[in-house]
């Protein structure tokens, strides 16, 4: 079964800080990942997803997030936080080649920032 | 287009009453999802459709909840009884081709409190 693995509940940085949000996946065949992001009081929305090629994939409102699959790693993250970036975070996987199309969200990861 | 739509955005119910949550997904997708938020358990995915007809319901907590796709452009999900642990946002996603593009495009939810 596909799994991810969100390491830090809740991440403050200061503005115009790296951010850095960590998820680790867990698949027995090659996934497709994705980061969501939820504003206060509203769905999620796709920041960026990996599917197949370039392993470093570009999203909106600049983050972008590397696949490595010898880590099975895929972490989000900016250059410079803005404080309209304060949302939660989700990473998630499913599996391309299975006959179900489950996406399995991690648990999430709250993201404050500091003026 | 418009989004995903749900409703009601709100809900206040007492415990042993019939709640029902209803969803229109984005016109000509072909998969409809429900999910279940809470801060305990992040987001489950409960139940999900392809082409109106329900695929995976392996989420659904128990016999109380039930749901619904009449059509391509509606979706409904009972609970009754309710109670007070079913509180959560409840949260519908369409997609359209979602083992190819794995994107899910999510509605604003329903906040369902459960007195």
């Amino acid at each position: 079964a596909q799994s991810v693995t969100q390491l830090g509940s809740h991440v403050s940085v200061s503005e115009g800080a790296l951010v850095l949000l960590r998820c680790n996946y867990s698949s027995s065949v090659p996934p497709y990942l994705f980061w969501y992001v939820q504003y206060p009081n509203q769905g999620l929305q796709l920041l960026l997803k990996y599917t197949t090629g370039a392993t470093l994939v570009k999203g909106i409102n600049g983050f972008e997030a590397e696949f490595k699959k010898s880590e099975t790693s895929f972490h989000l993250t900016k250059p410079s936080a803005h404080m309209s970036d304060a949302a939660e975070y989700f990473c998630a996987v499913s599996d391309p080649g299975s006959s179900a199309s489950k996406i399995i969200f991690g648990s999430g990861t709250r993201l404050s920032i500091r003026p | 287009d418009a989004g995903v739509i749900q409703s009601p955005r709100h809900e206040v119910t007492e415990m042993g009453q019939e709640v029902t949550l209803r969803c229109k997904p984005i016109s000509g997708h072909d998969y409809l999802f429900w999910y279940r938020q809470t801060m305990m358990r992040g987001l489950e995915l409960l139940i999900y459709f392809n082409n109106n007809v329900p695929i995976d319901d392996s989420g659904m907590p128990e016999d109380r909840f039930s749901a619904k796709m009449p059509n391509a452009s509606f979706s409904t999900l009972k609970i009754q009884p309710s109670e007070p642990r079913d509180s959560a946002v409840y949260f519908c996603a369409s997609s359209l081709a979602v083992r190819v593009s794995g994107e899910l495009f999510f509605g604003e939810g329903s906040r369902l409190t459960v007195l």
